[in-house]
């Protein structure tokens, strides 16, 4: 079972070039997550989709945006990235809302330089 | 707001011993849902263990337990029998009748021959 699969895994862009990070997931999941991870911080929501054809902010969703493209599919879009914006990003999905465990990708690890 | 609070960013523990990590939270919810998860250097977000609020029983998966204290708002982790593959980072998260998982900052664990 390949559970949530992220593309790519790393990702090297400067200063103002964009990028889209794929994310999708075959456990026929409703809820999909992307969250960035920094040193000392522990992860953080960027984006959430609750259901499909559903996008709502997390606690740190300036500078991105997401397309919840299908059932299966969460991508995260950088239109103009930035140094802040280099982080290890983690795509998830629930089952449902709220209190259904979330499956984690591997990460992206992406530095802007 | 809710907030997650792991105090000890390190750990270490001898191959065959126990330890405990240690996470508290502050919430005005009272049905609520608690998270251990562990990321090995492998990065991968791996459920550990979850707790009910509702349920004054600990959760327990095998090595791996739960000392909650609802009203101290207090979750701890207990690894008994460490062993090498238990060195990781462990992050304690929170979720309640929303979508925002909440983590806290993380406790690195060594486990050592």
């Amino acid at each position: 079972n390949a559970g949530v699969t992220q593309t790519p895994k790393f990702q090297v862009l400067k200063t103002g070039q964009s990028m889209t990070l794929q994310c999708a997931q075959d456990m026929n999941h409703n809820s999909m997550y992307w969250y960035r991870q920094d040193p000392g911080m522990g992860l953080r929501l960027i984006y959430y989709s609750a259901s499909e054809g559903t996008t709502d902010k997390g606690e740190v969703p300036n500078g991105y945006n997401v397309s919840r493209l299908n059932k299966r599919e969460f991508s995260l879009r950088l239109e103009s990235a930035a140094p802040s914006q280099t982080s290890v990003y983690f795509c998830a999905s629930s089952r449902d809302r709220g209190r259904q465990p979330q499956h984690f990708g591997d990460g992206t690890r992406l530095s802007i330089l | 707001a809710q907030t997650v609070t792991q105090s000890q960013p390190e750990m270490s523990v001898q191959e065959a011993e126990t330890v405990t990590l240690s996470c508290t939270y502050d919430t005005s919810e009272n049905n609520y849902y608690l998270f251990w998860y562990k990321q090995p250097p492998s990065r991968q977000m791996i459920l550990v263990i979850r707790q009910e609020a509702y349920k004054q029983q600990n959760a327990t998966e095998n090595r791996f337990s739960v000392n909650f204290q609802k009203a101290a708002k207090s979750f701890s982790l207990k690894i008994s029998d460490s062993q090498l593959g238990d060195t990781a980072m462990y992050f304690c998260a929170f979720i309640y009748n929303t979508d925002k998982l909440i983590f806290g900052t993380g406790t690195r664990l060594q486990v050592f021959p």
